[in-house]
Order: C-alpha cells, then structure tokens, then sequence
C-alpha cells in the first residue's frame, strides 16, 4: 500500500512569491492535516482538512491557506513568501478525523527554501 | 509558556539500557501522541494516548490525565532507536508539540 506522497520534495522561492504544495494521502484516508517544521519553532500544526472542507486551524497568518480535492488530496498554498517561511512542510493522513483517529501516516516532506 | 515541555532535551545511552523520555501539558487533551522522526525527517506516529498504558515490542508510552503528564519508555535500547522523540497534545481541534528529544544510542 503506497504511503504518503508529497511533492515537490525541495524548492526555492524568493520573498514575494507564492508556492503550492501537493499531499497524496493514502488510499482510503479522509483526513490531512499539515504541519511546518522550523529549527527555531520546531512543530507546529498548520491545519486539518476533512471532506473537502477545512475542520481545524493553526495559529498562522491568512497566507497559509488550503483544499482538500474529492480524492482526498490536499495542497497547501504560502502567498506573499518570507524569509521566515523556509521551513520542513509535512503532511499526514489518516483515516478519521484527527479528534478520533488513532495513527498518523506522515509524508516525507517538502522542504521549502526562500530567498 | 510551552504548552507541552518534554524532558530531555538530549539523551546518551548506551545499548541495552532502559530509557525514559518524559512531557508535561498545561491544556486540556483529547489525545496524547508520541512522534519518532529520523535524521532526513520522516516522522513515523508510536502511539495515540486518552488513557492509561500502551506497549509496542519494546516501547511503553503511559499517560497520567489528572497530573498531565505522560512518559515513553524504552526497554532494551538499540542504535537504531536513535532518533527524536516528539510529544503532540491535541485538544481536539489543535496540536500542541514539545521540542523533541533527541536520542543516542551508542553500541
């Protein structure tokens, strides 16, 4: 069974610009949430789609915005890039909603690079 | 304030030992999760807590609701243990993360 799938695995932006990232879950989940990983602020959760719609956020600016598509996969978009956003971005699957799920299946990341 | 503190931050062990990695949470929980991530950053989920005690081969993860406190054991270290340990509390609609421990176990 194929696990979760994120791409592009690296990019470089330069401050202004925006980026779109894509998650693949695994066949049959409902749920991605997506997370950013900073050396200074470590984890931190960005939000939770489900059904196409978005069931959770963090706290983050209105720059960070998601879809979920039919299929259950998801992007993330970042407008308006900043220094600050290079950061690890994953993903995660799992089968339920994130309140009642008992696993989560993380991607391998996106590692996003601004100039 | 860190929602969620883990303690420590930095663990030397040496193959065999027993290990015990501890988080603190100062907010209201539905859940508990203990994350492992490698060098190169794949993050592998060990275990969802609401309550008491779970065992996974050599990984014990307790959780103490009325203190808020939840510990990941280790029995039997081995190198290839040798990773960060993350605690994530969700409250429901929010994750909170500690900043990881990061492990070592020498052979």
């Amino acid at each position: 069974k194929a696990g979760v799938t994120q791409t592009p695995r690296y990019l470089i932006k330069t401050r202004g610009q925006q980026v779109t990232l894509s998650c693949s879950p695994i066949s049959g989940h409902r749920s991605v949430s997506w997370y950013q990983q900073t050396p200074g602020q470590g984890l931190q959760f960005l939000f939770e789609y489900f059904s196409e719609t978005q069931r959770n956020k963090g706290n983050f600016p209105g720059r960070f915005s998601g879809r979920q598509f039919s299929n259950s996969r998801s992007e993330m978009n970042v407008s308006t890039l900043e220094l600050g956003d290079s950061a690890l971005y994953l993903c995660a699957s799992s089968l339920a909603r994130l309140w009642n799920t008992g696993e989560l299946f993380f991607g391998e990341g996106s590692r996003l690079t601004v100039l | 304030k860190n929602e969620v503190e883990q303690s420590p931050q930095n663990l030397t062990a040496q193959e065999g030992e027993f290990i015990t990695i501890n988080c603190s949470y100062s907010v209201g929980i539905s859940a508990l999760h203990w994350l492992q991530q490698h060098p190169g950053g794949g993050i592998v989920s060990l275990f969802m807590l609401s309550s008491g005690k779970k065992k996974h081969g050599r990984l014990i993860a307790t959780i103490n609701i009325q203190e808020k406190h939840s510990s990941l054991h280790i029995t039997a270290s081995h190198p290839r243990d040798s990773a960060v340990y993350i605690c994530a509390a969700f409250t429901g609609n929010q994750f909170y993360f500690g900043t990881g421990t990061s492990l070592t176990v020498i052979p």
